[in-house]
């Protein structure tokens, strides 16, 4: 089956700083990917879309400079958050899908971000 | 009015229990329809994916789709412990974005 690896799974940085998060598609060619957040006892909430090669089409109300996407392999995205506040601590999940075969999205196992 | 909506729960039963769980939605174009279990601090674990109406089977787990009526249900029989979880239906047109419902709270009582 599809497999996504999301690294760290947690992660505490300071105020002001920057914090990369990683997801790798470990068994197929992830040609899109996606970037969820979720607050506590809430639903999914998409972030951004990206496809590889491409730049990331951002949901409305997500800052495209605060969290920044890459999409650079068909097997590795990274989001970036720059100059993270505490408000930006959350819990950030990516999902994979591939062209062709229909895995029906397979999700990372999430990477819990405290800023403080 | 949300696309799909969910009764977030929380849903409390005895081990052994039918559960069923259940999502409407307002958009007729949907065509692919799963249903996630998503432990505490982890990512969403697919549980099933169908794309046509009528039911589908795996183990304890049964999905089911009816899209006249712009609804499915998910039912876990013998449910045990190890099932308590929060469980979000979604589904998406085409190659489009997935769309969630709020997810329900489930836990199983031993």
């Amino acid at each position: 089956g599809a497999v996504v690896s999301q690294h760290p799974s947690w992660v505490i940085c300071k105020s002001g700083t920057s914090v990369k998060i990683e997801c790798r598609s470990l068994d197929f060619q992830a040609t899109t990917m996606f970037w969820y957040r979720q607050f506590p006892k809430q639903s999914l909430m998409l972030m951004a879309t990206s496809n590889e090669g491409s730049k990331a089409t951002y949901e409305q109300g997500v800052e495209k400079d605060k969290f920044l996407i890459n999409h650079a392999s068909l097997t590795l995205s990274t989001l970036t958050v720059t100059s993270a506040h505490p408000e930006d601590s959350s819990f950030y999940i990516c999902s994979a899908t591939t062209t062709g075969v229909d895995y029906g999205y397979t999700f990372g196992s999430g990477t819990r971000l405290t800023v403080v | 009015q949300k696309e799909v909506e969910q009764d977030p729960g929380p849903l409390s039963v005895p081990e052994g229990a039918i559960v069923s769980l259940n999502c409407t939605y307002s958009n007729s174009a949907f065509q692919y329809f799963m249903w996630y279990r998503q432990y505490s601090r982890k990512g969403p674990e697919l549980l099933m994916y169908t794309y046509s109406s009528g039911n589908k089977e795996d183990g304890r787990f049964t999905a089911q789709v009816d899209k006249s009526s712009k609804y499915i249900s998910l039912f876990i029989r013998d449910s045990q412990p190890s099932d308590s979880a929060t469980y979000l239906c979604a589904m998406r047109e085409g190659a489009q974005k997935l769309v969630f419902g709020q997810g329900t709270r489930l836990t199983i009582n031993p």
